[in-house]
């Protein structure tokens, strides 16, 4: 168990649709990165937030937005859902950005029909 | 994109023997990081290693790392059951990106009992 946990863990959604996830960061961490995991695939970098701000941005379209509140929580919302956006969802908290050791949640799987 | 080629994708193994995973990247890292996905779940890590380093050990785990090749293999000694899940390299790279992991596509293990 790494301290990181995530809501909810599974999700279906219609095309077109909005959808938010939730992540919650590990104690003492003030730094969270999201991934997507494609079946099959290894996890793709979507971004980063450090102390509110973003830190860094994949290659992702912007309908794939995030937020960091306060407490270092973070949500990522997707607009406008397509079927290529099924996947897993991965947050992952660390101390700072850079260099340190990330704490990956167990992920929340969204499926859009 | 990815950064990372695993070889082989899947290898299937008698409890008892070792597992060997190779990992081959693009570009300058920082750091290489091997972390274990069970069934879709959440990623463990397993064990980091610097771009200064050339070989480290994690109990059964021992990872080396050659940098003039590119190249990274995870080793696990006397695997047990347990050990049956996905395993996915991860580079961190020197650019201003905070801590943007780029993944494999992972090699998927089985360990037969």
């Amino acid at each position: 168990e790494t301290g990181v946990t995530q809501s909810p863990t599974h999700l279906i959604k219609t095309r077109g649709q909005q959808v938010t996830l939730r992540c919650s960061s590990q104690s003492g961490h003030n730094t969270v990165s999201w991934y997507q995991q494609a079946l099959g695939q290894g996890p793709q970098f979507i971004f980063q937030y450090y102390r509110e701000e973003e830190n860094g941005r994949g290659n992702f379209p912007p309908r794939f937005s995030g937020l960091q509140f306060p407490n270092y929580s973070s949500e990522l919302n997707v607009n406008a859902l397509e079927l290529d956006d099924s996947a897993l969802y991965l947050c992952a908290s660390s101390l700072k950005p850079g260099v340190y050791e990330q704490y990956f949640g167990p992920g929340t799987r969204l499926t859009v029909t | 994109s990815q950064q990372g080629e695993e070889d082989p994708q899947a290898l299937s193994i008698q409890e008892g023997e070792n597992a060997t995973m190779n990992c081959s990247y693009k570009t300058s890292i920082n750091n290489l990081q091997w972390y274990r996905q069970n069934s879709g779940r959440g990623l463990v890590h397993l064990i980091l290693i610097r771009s200064n380093e050339r070989e480290k050990h994690s109990g059964r785990l021992r990872v080396t790392l050659d940098t003039s090749k590119k190249s990274s293999s995870l080793l696990i000694t006397a695997s047990r059951a347990a050990d049956t899940a996905s395993y996915f390299c991860a580079t961190l790279g020197f650019s201003n990106q905070g801590g943007k992991l780029i993944f494999g596509q992972g090699t998927e293990l089985s360990v037969k009992p």
